[in-house]
């Protein structure tokens, strides 16, 4: 029931674009996304909501298919900052309260 | 708003001993969630509190797991007989509802030697 993220890793220069999956074989009421930097804890980006718009967070955004219940993180002209791992956290439609299952992360780093 | 806090930062146990974690999170928030992560790992979720109300165990949460949230403030993870296994960082997080995220703590770093 973990939803899947891919790719595991990327490494990037200041200024490239970045695409980062998140696939559930269940049905889904929302999407979140996350970023974690080694040794704190992890930073709400945004929520995608079933039948809700596209989000978009300075030069960051996600949309939500769901069709294929898969988002998709769009990271635009990295920045240094951008370094960590982003965690997306799935609620499934018609359950439990905001109960979120984490993918297994996708390590971003920037160089300059 | 302080955000999330967590109490310790750091807790070194010897294997059998009980440890206790709190959490206060943010006053405005009636969810508050406990996950825990092992390294490499997103973060895995053990229980949920609604209010005072426990509306969610995870399955994979042995009986020496125990968590409560008296009048629905603080809330406290107890960890009985503690094992190696435990050894992980445990998170903390409140919301307000589905369509919001979480506010996470910093988390209370397990070490059971």
């Amino acid at each position: 029931q973990q939803p899947v993220q891919s790719p595991q890793a990327v490494i990037l220069r200041e200024g490239e674009d970045a695409v980062i999956n998140c696939s559930s074989s269940k049905a889904l009421y929302s999407v979140h996304w996350y970023r974690q930097k080694h040794g704190e804890a992890p930073v709400f980006l945004m929520i995608l909501l079933k039948g809700g718009e596209q989000m978009r967070h300075e030069k960051i955004s996600a949309s939500f298919n769901e069709k294929k219940q898969q988002s998709s993180l769009y990271l635009t002209a990295s920045q240094l900052s951008y370094s960590g791992t982003y965690f997306c956290g799935t609620e499934r439609d018609g359950t439990s309260y905001g109960k979120l299952t984490f993918g297994q992360g996708t390590i971003l780093t920037v160089h300059p | 708003d302080t955000g999330v806090s967590q109490d310790p930062r750091h807790k070194i146990t010897k294997r059998g001993q009980n440890v206790t974690f709190r959490c206060d999170p943010i006053s405005e928030h009636n969810r508050l969630y406990w996950y825990r992560q092992t390294l490499g790992q997103g973060p895995e979720f053990l229980t949920y509190f609604q209010n005072e109300a426990q509306l969610e165990k995870s399955r994979l949460l042995s009986d020496r797991f125990s968590a409560e949230r008296p009048k629905g403030s603080f809330s406290t993870l107890e960890i009985q007989r503690t094992e190696q296994g435990d050894s992980a960082m445990y998170l903390c997080a409140s919301s307000t509802g589905s369509n919001y995220g979480y506010t996470f703590g910093s988390g209370t770093r397990l070490t059971v030697v």
